[in-house]
Formats: structure tokens, C-alpha cells, sequence
């Protein structure tokens, strides 16, 4: 089975603080991406990422930037957090063509 | 109006029973669909894909009508480890391998 790992479950930052979220993936998948997932909003795609060094802009990428360097990880970056960046982050991969994810077990960043 | 929009429940459906509900998609050019559940404070899991001509998996059958734009999901003699959340899911070819999510009908199985 693939697998998505997340590095942490759990984070309380405070605001301002540069945020990193890591995500690995061992199936050698060419897609990447990073959702935060809200209360009544659902699933929103921030950035994603198609190859090494690619990365493109989702529907909300603001406060966010992303970086992949290897193949099999997809770091998302707070570049200041702030409170309402207090969400559940989820990383997921596919393959190319693939029709569908496989998610990451999510990250629940508290901003204080 | 959002891309792909579902009623978030929840659905309230004892032990045994059948439920099934519906997801709208806006976008006459999307080419493939999924349900996905999801557990509480857990990650999105794959259901099963949807076929044009409507399949089953088991006890759940997905069907799609691309000429009313929407998606169903039928969950027959309904257990209590059926309730979850249950997200409807579309990628459009124009977007790649990017998938819309939508906001997820809740089932809620009572013995």
C-alpha cells in the first residue's frame, strides 16, 4: 500500500512564526498536494505539485508556499502564521493519470 | 455556486436500512468521479470511483447521470460502521490530476 506520512499529528504555533509541514510519500508518485480541510468549508487545495521543483497554486495559496526538492517529499510553509491559519492540513499524492489520492493521516496546526 | 455541492446531513438511518444520497457537479466537462468517506478527524479514504454506467462495491452502488450532473451513492443493509462522513469527488480533464472535493454528506447508522 502507498503510504503518506505526515510529520506531525498535533501543532500549537504562535503567530508570526515560520511554520513547516512535511509530507513523504514511498510509492514514487509524481503528484503531490496540500489541502487544509475547515468546518463547513471542506477540502480546499492550496498548492500542488506535478515533478521536482514544479509546484502550482491551488484556489488558496495565500500565506502559503510549498517546496519540493525530492521526488518523494512535499513541504508546505507558513510564512508567518496566523490565527486563521488554525486548521487540519492534509497531504495526499497520486500517480500521473491516476484517478485518485491517497491521504496523508493530517496535521492539526493550532495558531495561537 | 460551488463546483461540486452535497447535502451535509446528516442522515440519521437505522441498522439495516438503506440510505442513499445525491451530489451535484457544475461543470458539464468533468471526466471522472469518486466517493470518498471519511472518519471523524481522519483522512479522506477512496470508496470507490463511479463508472458511466453506474457499479457496485458490496453493499454500495454508485451511480452518475451526466445529464442531470449529479452522482449517486446507495448504501444497502447499513451498519453501524457505516457512519462517516462520505465526500463527493470530480476531476475535470482540463484540471489534470486535480480532484474537487465536495463538503461531504454525514451518515449517522443507529442500532
Amino acid at each position: 500500500d502507498v503510504k503518506v506520512t505526515q510529520s506531525s499529528r498535533y501543532l500549537v504555533k504562535r503567530t508570526g512564526e515560520k511554520v513547516f509541514l512535511e509530507c513523504v510519500q514511498d510509492m514514487d508518485h509524481e503528484n503531490m498536494f496540500w489541502y487544509r480541510q475547515d468546518p463547513g468549508l471542506g477540502l480546499r487545495l492550496i498548492y500542488f505539485s506535478y515533478d521536482v521543483k514544479m509546484k502550482e497554486k491551488g484556489d488558496i495559496p495565500e500565506g502559503y508556499s510549498v517546496s519540493r526538492e525530492k521526488k518523494e517529499r512535499f513541504s508546505l510553509i507558513l510564512e508567518s502564521a496566523s490565527t486563521n491559519q488554525t486548521s487540519m492540513y492534509l497531504c495526499a499524492s497520486s500517480l500521473q493519470g491516476a484517478r485518485g489520492y491517497t491521504f496523508g493521516s493530517g496535521t492539526r496546526l493550532t495558531v495561537v | 455556486r460551488k463546483e461540486v455541492e452535497q447535502d451535509p446531513g446528516p442522515f440519521n438511518v437505522p441498522e439495516g436500512a438503506t440510505v442513499a444520497f445525491n451530489c451535484t457537479y457544475s461543470n458539464s466537462a468533468s471526466q471522472s468521479f469518486f466517493w470518498y468517506r471519511q472518519d471523524c478527524r481522519k483522512e479522506p479514504k477512496l470508496l470507490m470511483s463511479v463508472y458511466s454506467s453506474g457499479n457496485e462495491d458490496g453493499r454500495f452502488t454508485a451511480q452518475l447521470n451526466r445529464a442531470s450532473q449529479y452522482i449517486s451513492l446507495l448504501i444497502r443493509d447499513s451498519k453501524l460502521s457505516d457512519s462517516a462522513t462520505y465526500l463527493c469527488v470530480v476531476n475535470l480533464k482540463a484540471a489534470g490530476n486535480k480532484l474537487t472535493f465536495g463538503g461531504g454528506t454525514r451518515v449517522l447508522v443507529k442500532p
